[in-house]
């Protein structure tokens, strides 16, 4: 069954040092997204993209934060710097796009703690 | 405002009970409302959904609820298992412009022997 691909797992990193999440959505998947879990929380929209484009990054904090969809498949979300309430799981998910279900596929997380 | 208001926090119930989650939402233009399922160490994963326009739809052992006029909808888990122990999260979204859902801030279930 396809999956949507995450890496790294996990993640420590100290405050002020840079990290990047990886996510390969599943194939032929047009949508993609970036949400932020923290412990105890539902998942919050970071970023949509619809092939390489963004959608919407209004929760994005620009300021620290970046992602990117380069060939409209595979993203990266980095964070520079980080700070301690940056400690979060962070879920991709992916689903048709266009000829949509409502169903969002999400990959395993990578879990960020920051110290 | 889009919030998605989720209860209880957390949920102890007995094997072979009946396990009720309820949500409400404030969004009106929400065309579709699913519920995901999260395991510890894992993303989360539909487990049903249900447009505005029905107001019960079953799968198995899981019901989902929905009343328009109050802006609520539930999961009802009948016989609850112990492998149903899981995070469970409602949402409400938007189909078009590709599914963008706002998730309530769940419910741990655990279901005990």
């Amino acid at each position: 069954e396809a999956e949507v691909a995450q890496s790294p797992r996990y993640k420590i990193t100290e405050k002020s040092q840079a990290v990047a999440f990886w996510c390969d959505p599943i194939s032929g998947h047009a949508t993609l997204y970036w949400y932020r879990q923290i412990l105890g929380q539902g998942p919050e929209l970071l970023v949509q993209f619809q092939d390489e484009s963004v959608v919407d990054d209004s929760q994005l904090p620009k300021d620290r934060f970046s992602a990117e969809r380069l060939k409209g498949v595979d993203s990266t979300l980095k964070i520079q710097p980080a700070e301690l309430g940056d400690s979060a799981m962070y879920l991709c998910a992916s689903s048709l796009g266009q000829v949509n279900t409502g169903e969002l596929f999400f990959g395993e997380g990578s879990r960020l703690t920051v110290l | 405002q889009q919030q998605v208001k989720q209860s209880p926090q957390s949920l102890i119930v007995q094997k072979g009970g009946i396990s009720i989650i309820n949500c409400a939402y404030e969004n009106t233009a929400f065309d579709y409302f699913p519920w995901y399922q999260q395991f510890p160490g894992k993303g989360p994963a539909l487990l049903i959904a249900i447009r505005p326009d029905v107001s019960e739809k079953k799968e198995g052992r899981f019901t989902i609820s929905f009343n328009k006029s109050a802006k609520q909808f539930s999961l009802h888990i009948m016989d609850s298992q112990p492998g149903d122990s899981a995070t469970y999260f409602c949402a409400g979204g938007f189909t078009g412009g590709g599914n963008k859902l706002t998730f309530g801030t769940g419910t741990q279930l655990k279901v005990e022997l």
